[in-house]
């Protein structure tokens, strides 16, 4: 079945250091890829997605590549803030048929990010 | 905002009771999906609703059901409640009509049990 596998956390970083959170996936055809985020209290919300190979995602600042050949979709961002404080999801969708069921996300464990000023 | 609301918000309840969760999805979307995050478990898939009919289910325990209604709100019942259920409930909603593949997520249910 599918799987995805994240770097465990948490992760603590200084204001404006640069950031990486791993992501593999196991997964059959051709899933779309995911980050969510979920702030403290909160649901999980999109912060950026890839539907196909080679695809980058971006968004806030954040970016992940969708690479097939390395299944692997990692997080990045070049600077981070201490807003950006909060647990990070990577996930995959297997894939849609209206007749059927599909697009539920398989989910990653989560990985918590600090910032600290 | 995702447009997707859940109530309650919280709810403390004792061991061997039944509880429903209600999710309202977003404004047109046909499809509702329950998951359950727990620490030990982190985000699991519990069961996926179309437009009323179910469509796949994951780990969700006998002693949970879910229905969606001609409305399209979704109500995640769980009885016979133990320790372990203690965990947070979000529901999830997106189109039928667009595959995006993004899920909406509401703020969800957090379910203690003592």
């Amino acid at each position: 079945g599918n799987s995805v596998t994240q770097m465990e956390g948490p992760v603590t970083l200084s204001e404006e250091a640069f950031l990486t959170i791993n992501c593999t996936y196991t997964a059959t055809g051709y899933p779309s890829l995911f980050w969510y985020v979920q702030y403290p209290g909160e649901g999980l919300q999109l912060l950026l997605k890839a539907t196909k190979a080679d695809d980058k995602g971006s968004n806030k600042g954040f970016e992940a590549t969708y690479r097939k050949e390395t299944t692997s979709f990692h997080l990045e961002k070049g600077s981070v803030q201490v807003s950006d404080s909060a647990v990070y999801f990577c996930a995959l969708s297997d894939q849609w048929s209206e007749t059927g069921g599909g697009n539920k996300l398989t989910f990653g464990t989560g990985t918590q990010l600090k910032v600290e000023l | 905002d995702s447009g997707v609301t859940q109530t309650p918000k919280h709810l403390i309840t004792a061991t061997g009771q039944r509880v429903t969760l209600r999710c309202s999805p977003r404004s047109g979307d046909l499809s509702v999906y329950w998951y359950q995050q727990s620490l030990d478990q982190g985000l699991q898939f519990l069961i996926h609703y179309y437009n009323g009919e179910e469509r796949a289910k994951g780990n969700i325990l006998e002693r949970f059901s879910a229905q969606q209604f001609p409305d399209l709100h979704s109500e995640l019942n769980l009885s016979s409640l133990e320790l372990g259920d203690s965990a947070l409930y979000f529901c999830a909603s997106r189109s039928g009509r667009v595959n995006t593949g993004e899920l909406f997520f509401g703020e969800g249910s957090r379910l203690t049990v003592l």
